[in-house]
């Protein structure tokens, strides 16, 4: 069981958005950045966000991360069907002194 | 280009030893805190540790389930990262990724992913 929760999937249509959360507790998201990843198959995890909101060069900005307490939330609009992909939330867990991931989001582009 | 490149990984049995490395280039290896994460096959993503700069005294940081067992190391000068594994255990068994948390002008993330090391402890 991952000390993150996420949901195990979510779908939309090509062109529609998508939301993506992750729920957590005052010792990792509560008082840490939270990153997103994405994670193609067969592929190394990808940093979609950073420190809760920024975006790497080279992201589109139809990725959008925010977060509130001790929830944080991964959007992306214009959906194309090459986002289809597995979906990570991750941040510094105080508690456990390790990095600690949610249990991935399966998202599928109708 | 930012790149790690893994090597290391393999077959090994329970109770064994195996060590990974994790070669840097492209960016300052050197103050980079360098995470280990893997991924049992068909599961998610699990922190496994992380070394953290120079500055910071290379201080070292583990996940339970390795504590004790798995030793993170680096050598600045070959800007390289070393996971040592002993004790391997059946549920050790995943694609382990390095991974190196980068800082520009605007922001600092895991930016910077190794290409993965498969690692099976099994007899």
């Amino acid at each position: 069981q991952s000390v993150l929760t996420q949901p195990p999937s979510v779908s939309a249509a090509p062109g529609q958005e998508v939301t993506i959360s992750c729920s957590g507790s005052s010792s990792n998201i509560g008082n840490h950045h939270v990153s997103w990843y994405q994670l193609l198959p067969g592929t190394s995890p990808k940093v979609l966000i950073s420190e809760n909101n920024k975006r790497p060069s080279g992201i589109p900005d139809r990725f959008s991360g925010s977060k509130s307490g001790t929830s944080a939330t991964l959007g992306i609009t214009g959906l194309q069907t090459g986002d289809e992909a597995d979906y990570y939330c991750g941040v510094w867990d105080n508690s456990l002194s390790t990095e600690v991931f949610g249990g991935g989001t399966k998202l599928t582009v109708l | 280009e930012m790149q790690l490149v893994e090597s290391g990984g393999g077959l090994v049995q329970p109770g064994g030893s195996l060590k990974l490395s994790c070669a840097a280039s492209g960016f300052a290896f050197s103050g980079s805190d360098i995470h280990w994460v893997r991924q049992p096959s068909g599961k998610g993503l699990e922190g496994v540790g992380r070394i953290e700069s120079k500055p910071r005294n290379y201080a070292t940081k583990y996940a339970a389930s390795v504590k004790g067992r798995f030793t993170i190391s680096r050598d600045d000068s070959k800007s390289t990262t070393y996971l040592q594994m002993n004790s391997l255990k059946v549920e050790d068994t995943a694609v382990y990724y390095c991974a190196a948390y980068v800082c520009g002008s605007a922001r600092c993330g895991m930016d910077v992913w190794g290409q993965g090391a498969t690692v099976t402890v099994a007899s």
